[in-house]
C-alpha cells in the first residue's frame, strides 16, 4: 500500500528534544521533495520544514529555524525531524507529506500525500 | 509572508446545496493555490491543485477558480461526507502558508 507512517511523538519537557520518523511505503521516495506541516490542537496548519530529493536543499520556518533539523535516509525510504529545544508552543501533530512530483517552486508543490500524524506534547 | 484569509471561518449548508468558500491572498500568487479537506482525527487530503486542477480520484463536484488574489472552492451539490474542515494554501514563496480552514456543517 501507498503510504506514509510517522513515529517519534511523546510528551517532552520544555527545553527537551525529540526525533520525528516518516517512513515511505509503496512509491519511490528518492524521487520527491518531503515536507514536514503540523497542526496545533483545534487550529489550522503551519508548514515547518521542507527538503528536496537529494537533501541537497533545505528550508525551515522562522519559527523553527535553528532549533529544528530535517534530514532524509533515502536509501530506507526515511525523513526525519530532529527537534532540540522543544517549546510549549511546538506542541502539534507532526505530518509528513510528500510534495506532488514535478513542481517548479523551490520547495516542492502541492502534498498529495499525508502521513497519519504524530502527537508531539511539550509541557513540564 | 504570505497571509492566507478564509472568509467564513464556518458555513452551514443542506444536502444538494451549492457551496462556495473564499480565500483571499495578502499579495500575487499567481495560481499557486492549492484546496485541502480535513475530516476529525484524519490528515488533511489534497482536492485542487494550481487554483483549478482536480486531484485524482476527487468527485467531479469539487472545483476551484481564480488567481492573483481572489480564490473561489466549490462544492456544486453538497453530500454528507462533505462535512469537514477546508483549507486553502498557497505555495508561491517560502513559507508556504495555509488559511485558518472553513469547518463546513450540515444544516
Amino acid at each position: 500500500e501507498v503510504q506514509l507512517v510517522e513515529s517519534g511523538g511523546g510528551l517532552v519537557q520544555p527545553g527537551g528534544s525529540l526525533r520525528l520518523s516518516c517512513v515511505a511505503y509503496g512509491f519511490a521516495f528518492r524521487n520527491y521533495e518531503m515536507s514536514w506541516v503540523r497542526q496545533t490542537p483545534g487550529q489550522g496548519l503551519e508548514w515547518v520544514s521542507y527538503t528536496s530529493s537529494a537533501g541537497s536543499a533545505i528550508y525551515y520556518a522562522d519559527s523553527v529555524k535553528g532549533r529544528f533539523t530535517i534530514s532524509r535516509d533515502n536509501a530506507n525510504k526515511s525523513l526525519f525531524l530532529q527537534m532540540n529545544s522543544l517549546r510549549a508552543e511546538d506542541t502539534a501533530i507532526y505530518y509528513c507529506a510528500r510534495a506532488k512530483f514535478g513542481s517548479p517552486k523551490v520547495a516542492g508543490g502541492p502534498y498529495d500525500m499525508w502521513g497519519q500524524g504524530t502527537m508531539v506534547t511539550v509541557s513540564s | 509572508d504570505i497571509q492566507m484569509t478564509q472568509l467564513s471561518s464556518s458555513l452551514s449548508a443542506s444536502v444538494g446545496d451549492r457551496v462556495t468558500i473564499t480565500c483571499q491572498a495578502s499579495q500575487n500568487i499567481g495560481n499557486y493555490l492549492n484546496w485541502y479537506q480535513q475530516k476529525p482525527g484524519r490528515a488533511p487530503e489534497l482536492l485542487i491543485y494550481d487554483a483549478s486542477n482536480l486531484e485524482t480520484g476527487v468527485p467531479s463536484r469539487f472545483s476551484g477558480s481564480g488567481s492573483g488574489t481572489d480564490f473561489t472552492f466549490t462544492i456544486i451539490s453538497l453530500q454528507p461526507e462533505d462535512i469537514a474542515t477546508y483549507y486553502c494554501q498557497q505555495y508561491d514563496m517560502v513559507p508556504y502558508t495555509f488559511g485558518q480552514g472553513t469547518k463546513l456543517e450540515i444544516k
